[in-house]
């Protein structure tokens, strides 16, 4: 799997956009973006992922560079809960036989009131 | 639809004594996963588990732990003769055939080992 790189913090304003960067640039062309979110005591959420297409669903959005190299995690109006360490996971189907997440450090978002 | 259910939350044990780690994944998943979080630090994936088999197993220590998930019941992790290093929080995860990379993850067990 793609070796992925995010800052180690950021601050948000509640309720203005939040936009997580992450750096992969060596995915590859079968490698999907992932995002998954580890609020603080409990297990690891997924929000969204992709491909190479830009990606919305109820939690987020996932903006991907056309050279794929890089993807941007929005969450457009924060709130508090949304206090959390998220990682930004690249990996292949699990069609290919792939079958663990690999987290980083990720990157730990404080949302302040 | 109930979540990933995990227990005990919290287990403390003395070194030499045996842990066991329980989960029940979701309703209609039928692969299952446990990874470990030391303190301050990402998860790490240790095995992967569908039911009666172990598919992969690559990130459990060669000794002292071992995995399963039979037909009927919750899958175990267990840990025998625990150490101090074996303190963490184990987390299990579950999904649908097919789908591994959407991993939807229990609230953990957090071992203490004194």
């Amino acid at each position: 799997d793609a070796k992925t790189t995010q800052p180690t913090s950021m601050d948000c304003a509640e309720g203005r956009a939040a936009n997580l960067p992450c750096n992969h640039s060596t995915i590859s062309g079968n490698e999907y973006v992932y995002w998954y979110r580890q609020i603080h005591s409990q297990g690891p959420q997924y929000i969204i992922h992709g491909l190479k297409n830009n990606e919305t669903n109820e939690m987020a959005s996932l903006i991907i560079t056309e050279d794929r190299k890089s993807s941007t995690l929005i969450l457009p109006h924060a709130t508090l809960r949304d206090t959390a360490v998220y990682y930004c996971i690249v990996r292949v189907d699990s069609g290919a036989g792939s079958y663990q997440l690999t987290f980083g450090k990720g990157t730990k978002l404080s949302v302040i009131p | 639809n109930a979540g990933v259910m995990q227990n005990p939350r919290h287990l403390v044990r003395r070194r030499g004594q045996e842990a066991r780690l329980r989960c029940s994944p979701m309703k209609g998943h039928s692969h299952v996963y446990w990874y470990r979080q030391l303190p301050e630090e990402g998860l790490k994936f240790m095995v992967y588990l569908q039911k009666e088999n172990i598919i992969d197993e690559s990130g459990m220590p060669k000794e002292r732990f071992s995995a399963e998930f039979p037909k009927e019941g919750p899958s175990i992790l267990r840990i025998q003769q625990v150490v101090r290093g074996d303190s963490a929080a184990y987390f299990c995860a579950s999904s649908p055939p097919g789908r591994a990379e959407t991993q939807y993850f229990g609230p953990g067990t957090r071992l203490l080992v004194l």
